[in-house]
């Protein structure tokens, strides 16, 4: 069946340091990928997405690449803030049925 | 626009009690969905409904747990009777039509419940 694996936190980074995410994904078809982000107290919001292979989705300063060949889908951030500390979901939908799969959850810590 | 709500935001009850979530999803969106999160689990979809008819119920726990979606604006998601296992926040999330899996999901706030 179709599932998302990423990786396990928490992540603590200093302020203005680089972040990677990683999320890999096992589906059949062509599923779309998602970055989900979940901020203390709140819901899910969708932060970037991407609907093809190559396809770079992109959001504040975060950027994620759609790629096939190794059915990945790393989150990434050149310089993060405190205001960034949230817990990050990855995510599929697949081609064939109307459902988003998460994956885990990881958490990130941004020190001042 | 409001977006999703949920009611309540808290709940905390003693085992055995039956407990009710709302849900109410934004206007003209055809698809709700019911996840839950513990620390355990992650996030797990529970159910979902597209125009109002269950599609998915294949993440529903046990027969303790029932869900329905009377019309498009109302869904209640019950557990009767309730176990201390199932203490978790439960989430509603609507999407717009005609999407497919292109879709973006708006989560509401959460229902945390606490089962003593």
């Amino acid at each position: 069946g179709n599932s998302v694996t990423q990786m396990e936190g928490p992540v603590t980074l200093s302020e203005e340091a680089f972040l990677t995410i990683n999320c890999t994904y096992t589906a059949t078809g062509y599923p779309s990928l998602f970055w989900y982000v979940q901020y203390p107290g709140e819901g899910l919001q969708l932060l970037l997405k991407a609907t093809k292979a190559d396809d770079k989705g992109s959001n504040k300063g975060f950027e994620a690449t759609y790629r096939k060949e190794t059915t990945s889908f790393h989150l990434e951030k050149g310089s993060v803030q405190v205001s960034d500390s949230a817990v990050y979901f990855c995510a599929l939908s697949s081609s064939s049925a109307s459902k988003i799969i998460f994956g885990s959850g990881t958490r990130l810590s941004i020190r001042p | 626009d409001a977006g999703v709500i949920q009611s309540p935001r808290h709940e905390v009850t003693e085992m055995g009690q039956e407990v009710t979530l709302r849900c109410k999803p934004i206007s003209g969106h055809d698809y709700l969905f019911w996840y839950r999160q513990t620390m355990m689990r992650g996030l797990e979809l529970l159910i979902y409904f597209n125009n109002n008819v269950p599609i998915d119920d294949s993440g529903m726990p046990e027969d303790r747990f029932s869900a329905k979606m009377p019309n498009a604006s109302f869904s209640t998601l019950k557990i009767q009777p309730s176990e201390p296992r199932d203490s978790a926040v439960y989430f509603c999330a609507s999407r717009l039509p005609d999407r497919g899996r292109f879709g973006e999901l708006f989560f509401g706030e959460g229902s945390r419940l606490t089962v003593l």
